[in-house]
């Protein structure tokens, strides 16, 4: 148990619906980061944050957004999902930002877009 | 912008074998490497890290991985394998000097050990 949590599991909705993503991380870990695994894509960083600041952002489409909130958490928003949307997202969580630290991954959401 | 590259999608070996994973990077500025797993429904787990020091770098569960800056590539290896080792095993980088800790990906090696 990597202690990232993350809701729902499982999703699967339709095409043009719009869905939310949500991630605990780890206790005192301060950056949260976004993470797209699909099969033609592989693993694509979206968005990472930093105690509720937006730090780095990747590949990640208009139509979608996140925030994290004060309490840490963060939510990853989808809307006018498509059908190459679906995907396994990761959230993971680190103490700080700098790139020598270890993340660490939850078990994702699996997005079914139909 | 830098890339990373898994030369192997899918390696089957026996098990108490030993395995050989190869990946190769490119990038344009140092980067710090990394290999993590994903064992079936899970999350990533980190396995190792090259941050500096010495080129031969150990890791969680008997893996060694080796730092080659000419070749740019970072193998992982592990003299002999358990079953339990049946997983997808990433490499992956980050530059060094960059804002925030953005980690880019290879596409993955399968590895599936026969008893």
């Amino acid at each position: 148990d990597s202690g990232v949590t993350q809701t729902p599991k499982h999703l699967i909705t339709a095409t043009g619906q719009r869905v939310t993503l949500r991630c605990s991380p780890r206790s005192g870990d301060l950056s949260v980061y976004w993470y797209q695994q699909s099969l033609d894509q592989g693993l694509q960083f979206l968005i990472q944050y930093y105690n509720g600041e937006e730090r780095a952002k990747g590949n990640i489409l208009e139509r979608f957004s996140a925030q994290q909130f004060p309490d840490l958490h963060s939510e990853l928003n989808l809307s006018s999902l498509e059908l190459g949307d679906s995907a396994l997202y990761f959230c993971a969580s680190s103490v700080q930002d700098a790139n020598t630290g270890e993340l660490f991954f939850g078990e994702g959401s699996r997005l079914t877009v139909l | 912008a830098q890339s990373v590259t898994q030369l192997d999608s899918q390696v089957p070996v026996f098990e108490e074998a030993p395995v050989e994973l190869r990946c190769n990077y490119s990038s344009s500025v140092s980067v710090y490497l990394f290999w993590y797993v994903q064992y079936p429904n899970q999350g990533l787990q980190l396995l190792l890290k090259y941050l500096s020091g010495s080129t031969l770098v150990k890791g969680i569960n008997g893996f060694e991985a080796e730092f080659n800056k000419s070749q740019t590539s970072f193998h992982l290896r592990k003299p002999s394998v358990h079953i339990s080792d049946t997983a997808e095993y990433f490499c992956a980088c980050s530059m060094i000097k960059a804002a925030g800790n953005k980690l880019t990906f290879g596409g993955g090696t399968r590895v599936l050990v026969k008893p």
